[in-house]
């Protein structure tokens, strides 16, 4: 299946830790970006290859892969992280697939 | 400044054509590779191009391929994206953005680290 699941929300209190999902056959094998979309802004790179993430983005963001999930963590929420988080893989047979996105309530 | 800044969405009839401009600044737009990805409420982030760095290779969503058509212009620093034959559930936000990454024959395996705010586009009669 080339199908990325996410759920569609998480809800989190401020401080808290949020962690989202994204699943999919063998999704361990391959290499898994993750981006946030604000509303009315660019979306943004939040972390690639896995668990690597663009110097602009803070340390709270960390990310994990394996088996038939990865999945995104941000540690001591701030009512900023509020926003859609959509994951992304890419084959050589659909290119680019994209999940359904997660949205990201802060309480 | 790093940025992306696209243009050209409207309001069109099904069976229309548009085409979409991305304006690259604080970069070289034709030495990297650069994606269109459209965003709905509803099925929130679809692919639909890529083009690789030398503009050589072009790549389509399967929903897409033989109606759009990514270009780009180099005097211009600028991405296009030509839709024609425009359906109803092509309407969304469509957002261009930078791909990095290290396979120059596979551009489609390129993260996006730079994206645009989009343009809107929606088809109806």
């Amino acid at each position: 299946s080339s199908v990325l699941i996410q759920p569609p929300s998480v809800s989190v209190a401020p401080g808290q830790t949020a962690t989202m999902t994204c699943g999919g056959d063998d999704i361990g094998s391959k290499t898994v970006r993750w981006y946030q979309l604000r509303p009315g802004q660019a979306p943004v790179l939040v972390l690639y290859d896995d668990t690597a993430r663009p110097s602009d983005i803070p340390e709270r963001f960390s990310g994990f892969n394996s088996g038939a999930t990865a999945t995104l963590t941000i540690d001591r929420v701030e009512a900023e992280d509020e926003a859609d988080y959509y994951c992304q893989v890419w084959n050589a047979r659909d290119f680019v697939l994209f999940g359904g996105g997660t949205k990201l309530t802060v309480l | 400044q790093v940025q992306l800044v696209e243009s050209g969405g409207d309001v069109v009839q099904p069976g229309e054509s548009l085409r979409l401009s991305c304006e690259a600044s604080g970069f070289t737009l034709s030495t990297r590779v650069m994606f269109w990805v459209r965003q709905t409420p509803t099925k929130g982030l679809t692919w639909v191009a890529v083009i690789s760095s030398d503009g050589l290779d072009k790549y389509y969503s399967a929903f897409f391929r033989g109606r759009f058509s990514v270009s780009r212009d180099s005097s211009k620093n600028t991405l296009y994206l030509q839709m024609r034959s425009l359906r109803p559930t092509d309407t969304g936000v469509y957002l261009c953005a930078r791909g990095e990454g290290d396979a120059p024959a596979a551009p489609w395996s390129y993260y996006m680290d730079v994206w645009g705010k989009g343009t809107t586009v929606t088809v109806s009669s």
